[in-house]
């Protein structure tokens, strides 16, 4: 299975970029990668997925090198509310989602 | 449609008695998930569902856990026999299945105490 690895934990000033990074160099060609967030006790909330171009929404843009061996999530502009567990995740084909231990990004003031 | 919807939010049980999640999905959406998490690790799948039909259990889900998904719709998780290991957050997800590209909404989960 495709496994990922992240930084355990990571902290930003708020207002500033948050960049998250994140290896899957054994991703293979059609998997997608995806990032979730999960504030403490709470269901993990989507936040955007992509398989080989970068990707950006509302609430964030995601950066897959062209290798996809690794990638960056970026949110633009964080604030407290952005402090929780940051996971990235690989799809395997059979559309089940393979979590690592996620990276705990905390937002200072 | 608010999203995915899990009840109860927290069960207490004693080793040894049966619980049953529910999971409503959000209605469109043909697939529905389980996974379960513990504390400081991140969600393991347990089970999926397309429609009615069971199409992947992991190895995870003992002879204990059975879910069902008998029209459709809602999906329940049941554990006999509970044990203290089984304490841990139940997660349900639901998505569209169209295609390659999609996204997978979580409900809050179910929070199981095993004492």
């Amino acid at each position: 299975d495709a496994k990922t690895t992240q930084p355990t934990s990571m902290d930003c000033a708020e207002g500033r970029a948050a960049n998250l990074p994140c290896n899957h160099s054994t991703i293979s060609g059609n998997e997608y990668v995806y990032w979730y967030r999960q504030i403490h006790s709470q269901g993990p909330q989507y936040i955007i997925h992509g398989l080989k171009n970068n990707e950006t929404n509302e609430m964030a843009s995601l950066i897959i090198t062209e290798d996809r061996k690794s990638s960056t999530l970026i949110l633009p502009h964080a604030t407290l509310r952005d402090t929780a567990v940051y996971y990235c995740i690989v799809r395997r084909s059979n559309y089940q989602l393979i979590w690592g231990a996620g990276t705990k990004l905390i937002i200072k003031p | 449609d608010t999203g995915v919807s899990q009840n109860p939010r927290h069960k207490i049980t004693k080793r040894g008695q049966n619980v049953t999640f529910r999971c409503d999905p959000i209605s469109e959406h043909n697939r529905l998930y389980w996974y379960r998490q513990t504390l400081g690790q991140g969600p393991e799948f347990l089970t999926y569902f397309q429609n009615e039909a069971q199409l992947e259990k992991s190895r995870l889900l003992s002879d204990r856990f059975s879910a069902e998904r008998p029209k459709g719709s809602f999906s329940t998780l049941e554990i006999q026999r509970t044990e203290q290991g089984d304490s841990a957050m139940y997660l349900c997800a639901s998505s569209s299945g169209q295609g390659a590209d999609y996204g997978y909404t979580f409900g809050s989960g179910t929070r199981l105490t095993v004492v």
